[in-house]
C-alpha cells in the first residue's frame, strides 16, 4: 500500500511534443504529491508538486493533473525540449511524513 | 553555493572492505536522507534522521549503519561491503516545513563492489 507506480518506463518525443507521464497510488492517506529530474550524474531535484484537494497545477512548462477519486496523477510538459531529457520520478508522502515513496522513474528523451 | 555535499563522487571497493560516506548539507535543514538508486526500482529509503541524535531505518536498512554526527552531518557506513550494495548513494535533505516540503539531494555516490 505505500507503493507508487510509475509508467511508462522510458518515453521517446519530438522536440515540442507533450509528454505524460502517469502514476497511480493506494494509499488514500497520502497527502502530498512532488516531481522530480534527475539529470545524468546529479541528484534528483524538486520539479512541482501538488496536494490532493487541487486537480491541476501548473508551473511554467509543467503541469500536473490530479485525479483524487482514480488515485492517479500524472506529470504533462508542454512544448518539450531536448534540454528536458532526463529522468523523472513520481513521489507521494503522508501527513507531517518526512520520508516520500518514490515511483520507478520515467527516462525521457527529447529529440531535436 | 548551498546545499548537500556528498563524498566521495567514486568508490570501488572489494567485497568485505568497509567504507563510510560522508554528506553534510548546510542549509539549517533538521532532517537528512541516505537512499540507494538503482535501475529500474527507484529510490529506496536506507536510514533517515529526523533531527540531530536520532536515527531510524528506511526500507532497505540492512548492512548498513548512519551517524548523525551533528545537524549538519549524515554518515553511512557500510561495514563488510557486498556486490549486492553495487549502487548510486544519494544523501538528502528536507526543509520540514509542511506546505513546501520536499528534498535536497546531493550529486550522488556511485559505488562499485567487485
Amino acid at each position: 500500500q505505500q507503493q507508487v507506480k510509475q509508467s511508462p518506463q522510458s518515453l521517446i518525443v519530438q522536440k515540442g511534443g507533450i509528454p505524460i507521464i502517469n502514476c497511480a497510488y493506494e494509499n488514500t492517506a497520502f497527502d502530498y504529491f512532488p516531481w522530480y529530474q534527475q539529470f545524468p550524474g546529479k541528484g534528483p531535484a524538486l520539479l512541482i508538486a501538488i496536494r490532493p484537494d487541487v486537480s491541476e497545477k501548473k508551473e511554467g512548462r509543467f503541469t500536473i493533473s490530479f485525479n483524487k477519486s482514480a488515485k492517479q496523477f500524472s506529470l504533462h510538459i508542454m512544448d518539450s525540449q531536448p534540454g528536458d531529457s532526463a529522468t523523472y520520478f513520481c513521489a507521494a508522502t503522508l501527513p507531517y511524513g518526512q520520508n516520500f515513496v518514490f515511483g520507478p522513474g520515467t527516462r525521457l528523451s527529447v529529440l531535436p | 553555493n548551498a546545499g548537500v555535499t556528498q563524498t566521495p563522487k567514486f568508490q570501488v571497493l572489494k567485497t568485505g572492505q568497509s567504507m563510510t560516506l560522508q554528506c553534510a548539507q548546510d542549509m539549517n535543514h533538521n532532517s537528512m536522507y541516505w537512499y540507494r538508486q538503482d535501475p529500474g526500482m527507484g529510490l529506496r529509503l536506507i536510514y533517515y534522521s529526523a533531527s540531530e541524535g536520532t536515527t531510524d531505518k528506511g526500507e532497505v536498512p540492512n548492512g548498513y549503519n548512519v551517524s548523525r554526527l551533528n545537524k549538519r552531518e549524515f554518515s553511512l557506513r557500510l561495514e563488510s561491503a557486498a556486490p549486492s550494495q553495487t549502487s548510486v548513494y544519494f544523501c538528502a535533505s528536507s526543509d520540514d516545513r509542511g506546505p513546501s516540503r520536499g528534498y535536497t539531494f546531493g550529486s550522488g555516490t556511485r559505488l562499485t563492489v567487485v
